[in-house]
């Protein structure tokens, strides 16, 4: 299996752009998570899926930031409009039934000038 | 509420030394424990978990053992190698449907030869 499939992997862009990054689950699996990792504030979860309904968006830091997952296989997480704070390593996760072991992703670095 | 606490890094070794990176949990339930590791460039890993007090989580020559009575969950290696250096992240969750793991903010680990 390929794993986590995360694009793209480094994101470097001017506040107030949009900005989305995009993740493709590991085939079968039901659940999906995006994480922020910052040097502050370490690893955050931003919001959790389970077979593609959101069931925690408490994470979202606020409605700057929105997910959706469309199906099985793939899910975004855009800001709009970004800003320099949001800077960090975005992960996205996923798993299959049990929730505590999940598969990462490679994380996208994004940089908001 | 829950939260992880490890050592501060960075820790700096070399090859063949004993290593410990302490962990301790406050927790309203009984959590699952894991570690996590994070090797350059690239997402987390289960490295290991223990789900009830007394239990040892073992993988590829680390060890961590469950610990209620002081709520902490160290991770060891009798002997390190270069290629375990990385950042190592403890974590938790809570039992039944909970989704949510919390993480410590790292311990950066370099083995040198």
């Amino acid at each position: 299996d390929a794993g986590v499939i995360q694009s793209p992997r480094h994101e470097v862009t001017e506040m107030g752009q949009e900005v989305t990054l995009r993740c493709k689950p590991i085939s079968g699996h039901n659940s999906l998570f995006w994480y922020r990792q910052t040097m502050m504030r370490g690893l955050e979860l931003l919001i959790y899926f389970n077979n593609n309904v959101p069931i925690d968006d408490s994470g979202m830091p606020e409605d700057r930031f929105s997910a959706k997952m469309p199906n099985a296989s793939f899910s975004t997480l855009k800001i709009q409009p970004s800003e320099p704070r949001d800077s960090a390593v975005y992960f996205c996760a996923s798993t299959a039934g049990t929730p505590d072991t999940q598969y990462f992703g490679p994380g996208t670095r994004l940089t908001v000038l | 509420g829950d939260s992880v606490t490890q050592m501060e890094g960075p820790v700096t070794l070399s090859e063949e030394a004993f290593l410990t990176i302490n962990c301790t949990y406050t927790a309203t339930g009984y959590p699952s424990l894991f570690w996590y590791v994070q090797y350059p460039g690239e997402g987390l890993q289960l490295l290991l978990k223990a789900t009830k007090a007394d239990d040892k989580g073992s993988n590829k020559g680390f060890e961590a053992t469950y610990r209620k009575e002081t709520t902490s969950f160290h991770l060891e290696k009798g002997s390190v190698q270069v290629s375990d250096s990385a950042v190592y992240f403890c974590a938790l969750i809570l039992g039944g449907s909970n989704y949510k793991l919390t993480f410590g903010k790292g311990t950066l680990l370099t083995v040198n030869p």
